[in-house]
């Protein structure tokens, strides 16, 4: 299994473009999450999907959206990118509400200039 | 709502010295609690959970967690520091019954010396 892929490793993007940040988990988790992360701040939850067709907010996702139409992919898109947006973004997924620990990527970093 | 608290967000041991960890959290219903290290340039790896099984929670690497309701604590042990545990180690809480919304702490930096 290769667990959590995240795509790209890194991104620079310009104020205003859009991008997506690909999400893909092979181990048939029901449940995935997306997190940015800060200096200081710990990682904050920005949406997650409790199944294929279910999406929710979580604390920070304005300028954030998701979908979720497979089991397997998760993306995060950016709709028009702002500096504040620079950022560590992990993914994450679980398998159960009875095996509830998530298994995280290795990350994208993304800058915004 | 559910908050997590670390304390202290840089911790140096000596190699072979006791590495204790803080984390309380405050939660509305009953908690699962986790315990993640990050090495760095890399995601977050499970050390271990508590989900309403036992309180005293052992995980990998020699290290160990317990829950403790009426200090509303689960701080992280580990016997003997290796100049290997040297990390960024993030506590984090989600409602029992869930399994994808995580609050996480702030991190603590754990340094190891010779």
């Amino acid at each position: 299994n290769a667990g959590v892929t995240q795509t790209p490793k890194f991104q620079v993007l310009k104020t205003g473009q859009s991008m997506t940040l690909q999400c893909a988990q092979d181990m048939n988790h029901e449940y995935m999450s997306w997190y940015r992360q800060d200096p200081g701040m710990g990682l904050r939850l920005i949406h997650y999907s409790v199944g294929a067709g279910i999406t929710d907010q979580g604390e920070v996702p304005n300028g954030y959206n998701v979908s979720r139409s497979t089991t397997e992919d998760f993306p995060l898109r950016l709709l028009s990118a702002a500096p504040s947006q620079t950022s560590v973004y992990f993914c994450a997924s679980s398998y159960s509400l009875g095996r509830p620990e998530q298994y995280f990527g290795p990350g994208t970093r993304l800058t915004v200039t | 709502a559910q908050s997590v608290t670390q304390l202290g967000s840089h911790v140096s041991v000596s190699e072979g010295a006791l590495v204790l960890l803080r984390c309380n959290y405050s939660s509305s219903v009953p908690p699962y609690l986790f315990w993640y290290v990050q090495y760095p340039n890399q995601g977050l790896q499970l050390l271990l959970k508590y989900t309403s099984a036992a309180t005293l929670v052992k995980g990998i690497n020699g290290f160990e967690a317990e829950f403790k309701k009426s200090e509303t604590s689960f701080h992280l042990t580990k016997p003997s520091a290796h100049m290997s545990d040297a990390a960024e180690y993030f506590c984090a809480v989600s409602e029992a019954g869930t399994a994808s919304k995580l609050t996480f702490g702030t991190g603590t930096r754990l340094q190891v010396t010779l």
